[in-house]
């Protein structure tokens, strides 16, 4: 059973534009809600993360907004640019685990 | 400050193996966490050690297997290849006990290890 539902599967947005992913658990447990991004080749890089006391995390162009009651957690890149363009996932995090979403392939086209 | 190394890059092993990666964190850190991905499952949590203890196990086989040294470097065995065993290893540091496992984790290039 997953865990952490991520969507969509692939994104394509105009550099400029604003990227949304979205992410969804079942766990109330889970405690700790980051998300990485990684470059082909590389291994992920933790990007922002959030803790469900707050409902939304800004870092630069990118944030985080969660919402405890739906089991939700989304992140926002704002005037997405090509170097933007890679593969970002969603975890969540209790105790003693950590699940991963499947994935998102982002693509900024110039 | 250097980063997380993991050594070999690439490995093939015939089904039936057993293969051993290494992995060594960031100064300082105490914490190293493995993972494994495949195209199929993505990314999955194998285990995490602190100060030469397996502290958290996700849901993987007796198979796999890992352990650290005094040093923080860690190594992960997997004994009796599967065709499915074909991933990507990640391995991570962390700070440890006030960083908390899962906060800023530096991930390694990781080890592409293929089975045949």
């Amino acid at each position: 059973q997953q865990q952490v539902k991520q969507s969509p599967q692939s994104l394509i947005v105009q550099k400029g534009g604003i990227s949304i992913i979205n992410c969804a658990y079942e766990n109330t447990a889970f405690d700790y809600f980051p998300w990485y991004q990684q470059f082909p080749g590389k291994g992920p890089a933790l990007l922002i993360a959030i803790r469900p006391d707050v409902s939304e995390k800004k870092e630069g162009r990118f944030t985080i907004s969660f919402n405890k009651s739906a089991k939700q957690f989304s992140l926002h890149i704002m005037d997405s640019q090509p170097g933007d363009s890679a593969t970002y996932f969603c975890a969540a995090a209790g105790a003693n685990n950590l699940f991963f979403g499947t994935g998102t392939r982002l693509t900024v086209i110039p | 400050k250097a980063g997380v190394t993991q050594t070999p890059r690439y490995l093939i092993k015939t089904r039936g193996q057993q293969v051993t990666l290494s992995c060594s964190p960031i100064s300082g850190h105490r914490s190293v966490s493995w993972y494994q991905q495949t195209p199929g499952q993505g990314l999955q949590f194998l285990f995490e050690y602190f100060s030469e203890t397996q502290r958290n196990k996700g849901n993987f086989p007796g198979r796999f297997s890992g352990r650290q040294f005094s040093n923080s470097r860690s190594e992960m065995n997997v004994s009796t290849l599967e065709l499915g065993d074909s991933a990507l290893y990640l391995c991570a540091s962390s700070g440890g006990v006030l960083a908390g496992v899962w906060n800023e984790q530096f991930f390694g290039p990781g080890t592409r290890l293929t089975v045949l």
